[in-house]
Parts: structure tokens; sequence; C-alpha cells
């Protein structure tokens, strides 16, 4: 099925550290998701983005949505470990109800 | 406010065979999605349910369908189940199909084994 590309696909930092990926689309979507998920437990949704070049923050997390509304862009500041996870993207297109899930981000965090 | 919730946990079920999936979504909630997460992998959009009927498709054959109820809760039934089939099945409910209500919230899956 189709899937956005996500990058990293996965990453080792240390406690403290800060994170960046991204997501990116070859198709303009006017919305964007991030979620967490943890082993074995459904994605949480961390942050929420509905206009081009937006900038939202949730605690420590802050998330862009891309100005040519094809990518998408998640940080962590002074990552903890419980910030280990897999962090997926998902895309809304205009006129279309469905969500596009990335291929995911792993991360690791070394204490 | 109750998150949302799905039923059962875990399943191991034999090729051939049909299963049903529950789902409630949380409250205040009256659009469900389903989603199908292979090991690995990003879920995959299933379909998604708005006033008790079908609001959108995504690339998946007949043999999976579903229903929701008047209570917003939702089944996903999948008939003559293939190896492929065994995934995690997520549901996520949201305050509206689209737009800004459109935030889903996921519940915490049901593990489909099939053998």
């Amino acid at each position: 099925g189709q899937q956005l590309n996500q990058s990293p696909q996965s990453m080792f930092i240390q406690e403290g550290e800060d994170v960046s990926m991204n997501c990116t689309s070859s198709s303009i979507f006017n919305t964007w998701l991030w979620y967490k998920q943890d082993p074995g437990e459904g994605p949480v949704l961390l942050i929420a983005l509905y206009k081009a070049g937006e900038l939202t923050s949730n605690g420590r997390l802050t998330a862009q949505f891309g100005i040519t509304r094809k990518d998408s862009f998640l940080n962590i500041s002074a990552s903890i470990p419980s910030d280990v996870g897999i962090y997926f993207c998902a895309g809304q297109r205009s006129g279309t109800y469905k969500y596009i899930f990335g291929t995911g981000t792993r991360l690791k965090v070394l204490a | 406010e109750t998150g949302v919730t799905q039923s059962p946990t875990h399943l191991i079920k034999t090729r051939g065979q049909q299963v049903t999936l529950r789902c409630s979504s949380q409250s205040g909630h009256n659009t469900v999605s389903w989603y199908q997460q292979a090991l690995g992998q990003g879920p995959q959009f299933i379909f998604q349910y708005y006033r008790e009927e079908e609001n959108g498709r995504g690339n998946f054959p007949p043999r999976f369908s579903g229903l929701q109820f008047p209570n917003y809760s939702s089944e996903l039934n999948v008939n003559a189940l293939e190896l492929d089939d065994s995934a995690l099945y997520l549901c996520a409910s949201s305050l509206a199909p689209s737009g800004r209500t459109h935030e889903q919230y996921f519940g915490p899956g049901t593990r489909l084994t099939v053998t």
C-alpha cells in the first residue's frame, strides 16, 4: 500500500540531545498529523498541522507543515529515555477522508 | 472522557475462517476509521464510517467489510481469512470525517494471527 517516506528510518541518540525527523510526499497534503507508537500499542497523537508553514509545539516537541505542502518535520528537544518508540507522520489530501501514513522513524535513546 | 477501546486484544484464526473485530469510539466522536498495520510498517487505511455509512475505502478487497452502529461503535469483518491478513488492526475515532475536527485518536488495536 501507499506510504509516505520518513527519514531517518532509525536513529540512536544520547539522552539530552535534540532529534529531527521528516516526512516527504510526492503529493500535496492539507493536513499533517504526527504520532508516536510504543510496541504492542496504538499510535498516540502528538501534533496536528493544518496550514502550510504552520509551526506547532507540544512540550518538547515541535512540528512544522512544509511550505510546499509536500513535507512535514518533527523536532524533539532534550530527548529523554521515554521518547523511545516509533514516530509516524500521516497526511491527508484535500477532498479525501483517509490518512496516508509514513514508513516510521524508530528512535532509540541511550541514557 | 472515555478513550477508544477495541476487542478482543488478541485473536488466532485459521485460514478461510471469518473474524469480527469491535471498536468503541471516544465519547463525542461520530466517525470511525479502520487501519491494518503489518509488522514493521505504518498503518494502512481500510475504510471509514460516518453516520452509519461507509465514507471512504482504501485498497482492500470486498471481503473486508464493516458496520457502524447508532452509538458510533463499529465492527470490522474479514471473510475468507488469508495468511497475509495477520496484522495489528487499529480503530481510530474522530469528531468529524474532515476538517480541523478530523484529528484521529487510536485504540490499542487487535492483534490478529492467521495460521
